[in-house]
């Protein structure tokens, strides 16, 4: 099975701050990959899919990038609300497979 | 609106079965992949499996294979999914997820080739908390 590491596994960050999260898959997986917002006590919310398209409705400081074998999500400027734990998924094949989370605290 | 309801929480001792539903709603049952996607206190997301509502085609992950199965009603827009032999190491939130269409102008991808038109999990129920304990 692909396996998907996300690095750093929690940043903390100010408000205003430029944030990026990186995923990195153990095959090349095109553009398959999604990441998904948790924020504490929630259901996981989709941000992005096809690597860098934004789903409807998610604030457009949330961008992704990438193909292959490595991705970044970016937040380009951190707000409150952003706190949560991020995951990547790749999707090319089953299984669907999850990064490891990213947890992303306010300094 | 698009939402997806399941039952409510379990508890159930070490060796039992557990059958979760998620009743679907606000769209066109049968044109949507549904995943089954588990989540352990304080761990990350894990994904079980996935059922195309309108043939019952499933595909599981190999962790959950033999223990495992999913089913549909599409009287009732309800998916099931029956885990079997729990272990302590199974209690978790479990969540239904709908994610990507079945057909588009026609075109249809059964289970196998279910990222054609995955556009990521868009709608998730609440979770069903399922407690494993003697």
């Amino acid at each position: 099975d692909i396996q998907m590491t996300q690095s750093p596994s929690s940043l903390s960050a100010s408000v205003g701050d430029r944030v990026t999260i990186t995923c990195r898959a153990s095959q090349g997986i095109s553009n398959y990959l999604a990441w998904f917002q948790q924020k504490p006590g929630k259901l996981p919310k989709l941000l992005i899919y096809a690597a860098s398209t934004l789903q409807s409705g998610v604030p457009s400081r949330f961008s992704g990038s990438g193909s292959g074998t490595d991705f970044t999500l970016t937040i380009s400027s951190l707000q409150p609300e952003d706190v949560a734990t991020y995951y990547c998924q790749k999707y090319n094949s089953a299984p669907i497979t999850f990064g490891g989370g990213t947890k992303v605290e306010i300094k | 609106q698009v939402q997806l309801v399941q039952s409510g929480a379990e508890v159930k001792k070490p060796g039992a079965s557990v059958k979760v539903s998620c009743k679907a709603s606000g769209y066109t049952f049968t044109s949507y992949y549904m995943h089954w996607v588990r989540q352990a206190p304080g761990q990350g997301l894990e994904w079980m499996g996935i059922i195309n509502p309108s043939g019952g085609s499933t595909s599981y992950a190999q962790k959950f294979q033999g223990r495992v199965t999913m089913t549909r009603d599409t009287s009732t827009s309800t998916v099931y999914m029956e885990l079997s032999s729990l272990r302590s190491e199974d209690t978790a939130v479990y969540y239904c997820a709908r994610g990507g269409l079945y057909c588009t102008n026609g075109v249809c991808y059964d289970v196998g080739l279910f990222y054609f038109y995955y556009n990521g999990m868009d709608v998730w129920g609440q979770g069903t908390t399922v407690t494993v304990s003697s």
